[in-house]
């Protein structure tokens, strides 16, 4: 099956400083990307969708100054925590598909732990 | 997308089949119904998709009912790594198309 690679998989940093998290697409180009955001023992939150060459979308809720989204091409999205706080702790998951009624291919996830 | 719902937990013995229900009772015609797993602290793995024709693959089968409102996930031959929580999604289709989770059936494979 399609491959979508996170990284990093895990991350500590101190309050305030920015950090970033990239999905590529390894073996497929990937019209469309979503980043999601877990808590413990809680499902999966969609935080935003993002299209290559376009702004991304957010959903209600998150703020988009908060949570950077870059996807300048086919097989790379990125997401930049900016100013991360203890409360932006947490599990990031971003998928991938080809089209858009493609089923969707998901990172491993990373684990960001702000102290 | 078309609201799910799914118990919120089941159990199974090991070597035995696990037979997953999934509610969707607002499902529309075009829709979709795909089932993902996600064991603790990974990304979510794609099990199968169905559209109104039961499935079936190298790791489950999917009964999907002739009107469309529920399905059923079948694992036939449970293992301890099957372990894991199961979503059913029904999500729109077309450009605007996006998988929201919901909470799952937390499947424990004892043995």
């Amino acid at each position: 099956g399609a491959v979508v690679s996170q990284h990093p998989s895990r991350v500590i940093c101190k309050s305030g400083t920015s950090v970033k998290i990239e999905c590529r697409s390894l073996d497929f180009q990937a019209t469309t990307m979503f980043w999601y955001r877990q808590f413990p023992k809680k499902s999966l939150m969609l935080m935003a969708t993002s299209n290559e060459g376009s702004k991304a979308t957010y959903e209600q809720g998150v703020e988009k100054d908060k949570f950077l989204i870059n996807h300048a091409s086919l097989t790379l999205s990125t997401l930049t925590v900016t100013s991360a706080h203890p409360e932006d702790s947490s599990f990031y998951i971003c998928s991938a598909r080809r089209g858009s009624n493609e089923k969707l291919f998901f990172g491993s996830g990373t684990q960001l732990s702000v102290l | 997308d078309a609201k799910t719902t799914q118990p919120p937990s089941m159990d199974c013995a090991e070597g035995r089949a696990a037979n997953l229900p999934c509610n969707h009772s607002t499902i529309s015609g075009n829709e979709y119904v795909y089932w993902y797993r996600q064991i603790h602290s990974q990304g979510p793995q794609y099990i199968i998709h169905g559209l109104k024709n039961n499935e079936t693959n190298e790791m489950a089968s999917l009964i999907i009912t002739e009107d469309r409102k529920s399905s059923t996930l079948i694992l036939p031959h449970a293992t301890l790594r099957d372990t894991a929580v199961y979503y059913c999604i029904a999500p729109r289709t077309g450009t605007a198309s996006k998988l929201t989770f919901g909470t799952g059936t937390r499947l424990q494979v004892t043995l």
